[in-house]
C-alpha cells in the first residue's frame, strides 16, 4: 500500500479561525475521502474528493463549512472553517485501491477549539 | 443505508486466551469487510479483510469469518498479547464504507 500522510499531526485552534489540513499520498489514487472521528467514537465521512470534480459531501457536512481541494492524483486538502469547540475532533483521510475497495488511513489530524 | 452494529464495546482478556468481537450489518449489498486497528495516537490500520464469496480467512493469529445470511461477520484474535490493545472498527462496505462503533481491546499481561 502506499503511504499517506497528514498535516498538522495535531494543532489547537482558536473559535472562529480556519484550518486547512493537508492529505499526501506517495502514488497516484484516484479516490480520497476525508473523514472526522469524535472522540471516542466512530468514523464518520465527511465527503470523497476526485481528482478534476467537486468534492461529494455526506448529509450533514456542507462545503461552505468543509471546503476540500483535490488538485492531483497525490494531495488533498480539507479545509475546517470558522471553527467552534464542536469541531474539535481526529480529521482522518484515507484512500480506496481503485476496484479492490481497500481504504488505507493517514495517521489523522488531531483538532482542538477553544 | 447501511446499519453496522459492533460487540462488545469494551473487551478484557488475559494475554494468551482468545477474543472475539462480532458485528452485524444490514445491506444485503454490501461485499466488502474489513478490520481495522487503530492505536492511540494514530489512524486505523487495515488487519484483516473478507469478500462476500469467503467464509472464513485467516492470517496468522488473527481470522475473521462472514455469514452473509445472517448478515455478520467476526474477529477472532487468538493468542493474544499486550500490543494487541487497541480499539477495533468492523465495517461494511458495498459502494461507502459503513463503520461500526468500536471494540475497546485490553489485553492483560
Amino acid at each position: 500500500s502506499a503511504v499517506i500522510s497528514q498535516k498538522p499531526s495535531r494543532d489547537i485552534c482558536q473559535r472562529g479561525t480556519s484550518l486547512t489540513i493537508q492529505c499526501q499520498v506517495d502514488s497516484q489514487v484516484t479516490m480520497m475521502f476525508w473523514y472526522r472521528q469524535q472522540p471516542g467514537q466512530s468514523l464518520t465521512l465527511i465527503a470523497t474528493a476526485n481528482q478534476g470534480s467537486e468534492a461529494t459531501y455526506e448529509s450533514g457536512f456542507v462545503i461552505d463549512k468543509f471546503p476540500i481541494s483535490r488538485p492531483n492524483l497525490t494531495f488533498s486538502t480539507l479545509t475546517v472553517s470558522n471553527m467552534s469547540p464542536e469541531d474539535s475532533s481526529i480529521y482522518l483521510c484515507s484512500y480506496d485501491r481503485g476496484a479492490l475497495n481497500e481504504q488505507f488511513f493517514g495517521p489523522g489530524t488531531r483538532l482542538t477549539v477553544l | 443505508g447501511e446499519n453496522v452494529e459492533q460487540h462488545p464495546s469494551t473487551l478484557s482478556v488475559q494475554e494468551g486466551d482468545s477474543a472475539v468481537i462480532k458485528c452485524t450489518y444490514s445491506d444485503s449489498a454490501s461485499n466488502y469487510f474489513p478490520w481495522y486497528k487503530q492505536e492511540l495516537g494514530k489512524g486505523p490500520q487495515l488487519i484483516i479483510d473478507i469478500r462476500s464469496n469467503v467464509g472464513e480467512k485467516k492470517d496468522q493469529r488473527i481470522a475473521v469469518t462472514l455469514n452473509k445470511t445472517a448478515k455478520h461477520f467476526s474477529l477472532h484474535i487468538t493468542e493474544t498479547q499486550p500490543e494487541d490493545s487497541a480499539v477495533y472498527f468492523c465495517a461494511a462496505a458495498g459502494n461507502q464504507f459503513y463503520f461500526g462503533t468500536g471494540t475497546s481491546l485490553t489485553v492483560i499481561p
